[in-house]
């Protein structure tokens, strides 16, 4: 069974530009969460997607964005990308909703100059 | 609103030494623990879980966690760790839909 893919795995962006990250859950997962995770502040969560609508959301600016497709694939947008926004990006993926035990990716490493 | 904590950031061991690492959590209603462990290059992956029922919950690679529900804690424990144990480590909680992870322990372990 396949885990959960992250595409890209590298990301170099300046200051002021946007990016797009995607996330394949695993097959048959419904619940997709995306976590930002620096050293300094460990892993934070972003948001929750679940039937194509964002269930919960963490305590992040509006420019990071997301959303969830038919098949569970996710994206997720951050606009006016800030140097501060420099981090690895984790999906996760689990059956269903309530607490239930998360898949991880690799994660998209985001780098801003 | 929940929240956890692990009380160590940083913990080096020798082979065969005893583990435990600490982690609290608050939270006022019912909660799912979990810890879950990084390897060096790898993806976070869960190591064990409590729901429900016995508050001894066994995890994979030998690591036990108990939960202590009056003291709001979910500690993690081996009794003999090996030089692969190396990793880091993060507890978390999720009572509210809304995942909380404490910012891990880096345990290092000396052949």
């Amino acid at each position: 069974k396949a885990g959960v893919t992250q595409t890209p795995r590298y990301l170099i962006k300046t200051r002021g530009q946007q990016v797009t990250l995607s996330c394949s859950p695993i097959s048959g997962h419904r619940s997709v969460s995306w976590y930002q995770q620096t050293p300094g502040q460990g892993l934070q969560f972003l948001f929750e997607y679940f039937s194509e609508t964002q269930r919960n959301k963490g305590n992040f600016p509006g420019r990071f964005s997301g959303r969830q497709f038919s098949n569970s694939r996710s994206e997720m947008n951050v606009s006016t990308l800030e140097l501060g926004d420099s981090a690895l990006y984790l999906c996760a993926s689990a059956l269903d909703r309530g607490g239930q035990p998360q898949h991880f990716g690799d994660g998209t490493r985001l780098s801003i100059l | 609103a929940q929240s956890v904590s692990q009380h160590n950031h940083h913990v080096i061991l020798s082979e065969a030494a005893s583990l435990e690492l600490g982690c609290n959590y608050s939270y006022g209603g019912t909660v799912n623990l979990f810890w879950y462990v990084q390897y060096p290059g790898q993806h976070l992956q869960l190591l064990l879980k409590y729901f429900s029922g016995d508050p001894l919950v066994k995890g994979i690679k030998g690591f036990e966690a108990e939960f202590i529900k009056s003291k709001f804690s979910f500690n993690l424990r081996k009794p003999s760790v090996q030089w692969s144990d190396t990793a880091e480590y993060f507890c978390a909680v999720s009572g509210s839909y809304i995942p909380t992870f404490g910012r891990g322990t880096s345990l290092i372990v000396h052949p």
